[in-house]
């Protein structure tokens, strides 16, 4: 069984572009949630969606959104990059919406360089 | 909010044991975690202790929980090269499944 999947795997963009990142959870999953991790830092949370209904939105500018589809895959944006967005984007999926013995799942990220 | 803290770097020999410690603020947490991160790649669960335990034992994996001092622990018994990596503990918090992540450890062993 496949775990979580996310595209690209790197990807460099310019200052005030926009870009898009996404996320395949684990089958079955249906929570999904965000995260950014700055070189040398835990990973920050961002989102968490859960049944296509956002659940929690961390401590982020307005030009981070995202959403989760009917399948449960999910899409971050990210609007008029700057270069603090340079991070490891990481995807995880969990079964439940709520905390548990399970944790998340997460995906190997998403390496966004903004020059 | 919360605030996870971590010592950045501990390093043992081969074969010692390891023990990486971490605290916490919030006092109503369910479950802490103790994830890995290898160079490169994304996060590993390792282990996890719900919050009205004391300890929790998994092969060379334990955990200590110290709520009075919301204290965190992971003992890793024969560290091995292997096991070289950064560490991270976790405090789901929230009306969903938010983690707040400490700074990480990162774990040297010595062959």
């Amino acid at each position: 069984d496949a775990g979580v999947t996310q595209s690209p795997t790197h990807l460099i963009k310019t200052r005030g572009q926009h870009v898009t990142l996404r996320c395949s959870p684990i089958s079955g999953h249906k929570s999904v949630s965000w995260y950014q991790q700055v070189l040398g830092q835990g990973p920050q949370f961002i989102f968490q969606y859960y049944e296509k209904e956002e659940r929690g939105r961390g401590n982020f500018p307005d030009r981070f959104s995202a959403r989760q589809f009917p399948n449960y895959s999910s899409e971050l944006n990210v609007n008029a990059l700057l270069l603090g967005d340079s991070a490891l984007y990481l995807c995880a999926s969990s079964s439940t919406g709520i905390s548990s013995n399970y944790g998340y799942t997460f995906g190997s990220g998403t390496r966004l360089t903004v020059v | 909010g919360e605030d996870v803290e971590q010592s950045l770097f501990l390093s043992v020999r081969e074969g010692d044991s390891s023990v990486i410690n971490c605290t916490y603020t919030d006092s109503s947490s369910t479950y802490l975690y103790w994830y890995k991160q290898e160079p490169g790649a994304g996060l590993q669960l390792l282990t996890y202790i719900f919050s009205n335990m004391d300890m929790k034992q998994d092969q060379r994996l334990t955990v200590l929980l110290n709520k009075k001092d919301k204290h965190l622990s992971l003992r890793i018994a024969d560290t091995q090269t292997g096991d070289s990596a950064i560490y991270f503990c976790a405090d789901s918090w929230g009306t969903g499944n938010q983690f707040y992540f400490g700074t990480g450890t990162s774990l040297t062993v010595i062959p």
